[in-house]
């Protein structure tokens, strides 16, 4: 899988959006961009994903640039309960029982 | 329904030890994962089991032991575990079959404390 590299942490006032980039720019053809997030001593809970074009489900919004080098993950109006760390994976999910690989990903504060 | 449910939520054990983790999911998902997280590190994959067998086995030490009993369990047994064996065990599951979503789903996990 390919590597992806995040900023270490960030800090977002709640309500306001809360937008996390990802850099994948050795992402291949077959590689989709997964974002988990994972709540103090929680499993890591699934976000979105998507290969090519911009997505958006009742959590988040995936914004991938066209040459698919990179993302961002957007949550449109950030609450404390947001406060987790993001992790950006490329991941084939055809390649099925692989693992996914985490990177450090990104510590969001969210403070009122 | 995206439910992985791991017990028990919190094990604490001595280094002679022999205890059980336990996973389940009733999502009709054929891959199962254990994967280890240490403090503020990301988690990082021990073994996936696919349609029941071991297919991969990150070169795991053998007192941790998995065995996939049937299509919804996942179990990692423990024996003579060491102090830096401590640590939040997770369970994962995803489909394993040609197209759709293979999304990995977690369980909560098992904080495990060998002393």
């Amino acid at each position: 899988d390919a590597k992806t590299t995040q900023p270490t942490s960030m800090d977002c006032a709640e309500g306001r959006a809360a937008n996390l980039p990802c850099n994948h720019s050795t992402i291949s053809g077959n590689e989709y961009v997964y974002w988990y997030r994972q709540i103090h001593s929680q499993g890591p809970q699934y976000i979105i994903h998507g290969l090519k074009n911009n997505e958006t489900n009742e959590m988040a919004s995936l914004i991938i640039t066209e040459d698919r080098k990179s993302s961002t993950l957007i949550l449109p109006h950030a609450t404390l309960r947001d406060t987790a760390v993001y992790y950006c994976i490329a991941h084939n999910p055809n390649q099925a029982g692989t693992a996914l690989i985490f990177g450090k990903g990104t510590t969001l504060s969210v403070s009122s | 329904d995206t439910e992985v449910t791991q017990t028990p939520k919190h094990l604490v054990m001595g280094m002679t030890n022999k205890k059980s983790l336990k996973c389940e999911q009733h999502m009709g998902h054929r891959a199962m994962y254990w994967y280890k997280q240490k403090a503020k590190k990301p988690p990082e994959l021990m073994f996936v089991y696919s349609y029941e067998k071991l297919s991969i086995n990150e070169s795991v030490p053998s007192r941790f032991s998995p065995e996939c009993p049937n299509s919804s369990l996942l179990n990692l047994h423990l024996h003579a575990l060491q102090p830096e064996d401590s640590a939040l065990y997770l369970c994962a599951s995803s489909p394993f079959m040609r197209g759709g979503r293979k999304t990995q789903y977690f369980g909560p996990g098992t904080r495990l404390l060998v002393l």
